[in-house]
């Protein structure tokens, strides 16, 4: 069975510093879609960044990039120029060949000022 | 505006006392699915449905059932709610496939008590 596991509980940084949350999947299959979500405190779930597993390119969204590593089956998230707004749980999702996401454990990210 | 709506939003209730959270989404998506999260677990499916009239297990269905009579209504049901199901409850749903474009969208979440 796939898993996907995100072993940083908690993370904390000052606004403006950069920030890698981790993520590592198990899988045996060789096309399948990877997700970060974040959910801040009003609880809402938003999509972050998507990756395609046979792009080699990593995905960037503004100040959101991977670092997507097939072989390692990683796929970290990097937060650049981290804001307040950015203090949220963050979820690494997997998306198996039915379709179904299977997700992390979660990172708290919280961002002092 | 396209939208998942879940009501009700906090719920607390007492074991055993029959309950129905309703799921509604107005983008004629076809696949709508459920899922609880709980601190160190991230999110775990319940039920899942592929289309009207069709509903799959997820990971942990036990204590859940489910119906989709409706594309746009996926209402989630404990017949007979105890203390482990206490969480929050997500609703979600997403075009037919697994494109990559086809994004999930959730709706703003259950948090349900069972005392």
């Amino acid at each position: 069975a796939q898993t996907v596991t995100q072993s940083q509980p908690e993370m904390s940084v000052q606004e403006a510093e950069t920030v890698t949350l981790s993520c590592t999947y198990d899988t045996s299959e060789n096309n399948y879609y990877l997700f970060w979500y974040k959910q801040p405190p009003s609880r809402q779930m938003i999509l972050v960044i998507r990756q395609e597993a046979y792009k080699q390119q990593n995905a960037t969204e503004n100040r959101f990039s991977v670092n997507f590593q097939k072989a390692a089956k990683s796929f970290s998230l990097k937060i650049s120029d981290s804001q307040l707004g950015d203090t949220a749980m963050y979820f690494c999702a997997f998306m198996d060949s039915n379709y179904q996401l299977i997700w992390g454990a979660g990172t708290k990210l919280i961002i002092k000022p | 505006e396209a939208q998942v709506t879940q009501n009700p939003r906090y719920l607390i209730t007492v074991t055993g006392k029959k309950l129905t959270v309703t799921c509604s989404q107005n983008m004629n998506h076809e696949y709508m699915s459920w899922y609880r999260q709980d601190p160190g677990l991230g999110l775990r499916q319940i039920y899942y449905s592929m289309n009207v009239e069709v509903t799959d297990k997820g990971d942990v269905p036990e204590g859940y059932k489910v119906s989709r009579k409706e594309k746009r209504n996926f209402p989630l049901i404990l017949e007979s709610p105890s203390p482990n199901q206490t969480s929050l409850y997500f609703c979600a749903s997403r075009p037919a496939g697994g494109n990559i474009n086809n994004e999930q969208f959730f709706g703003p979440g259950t948090r349900l008590t069972v005392l």
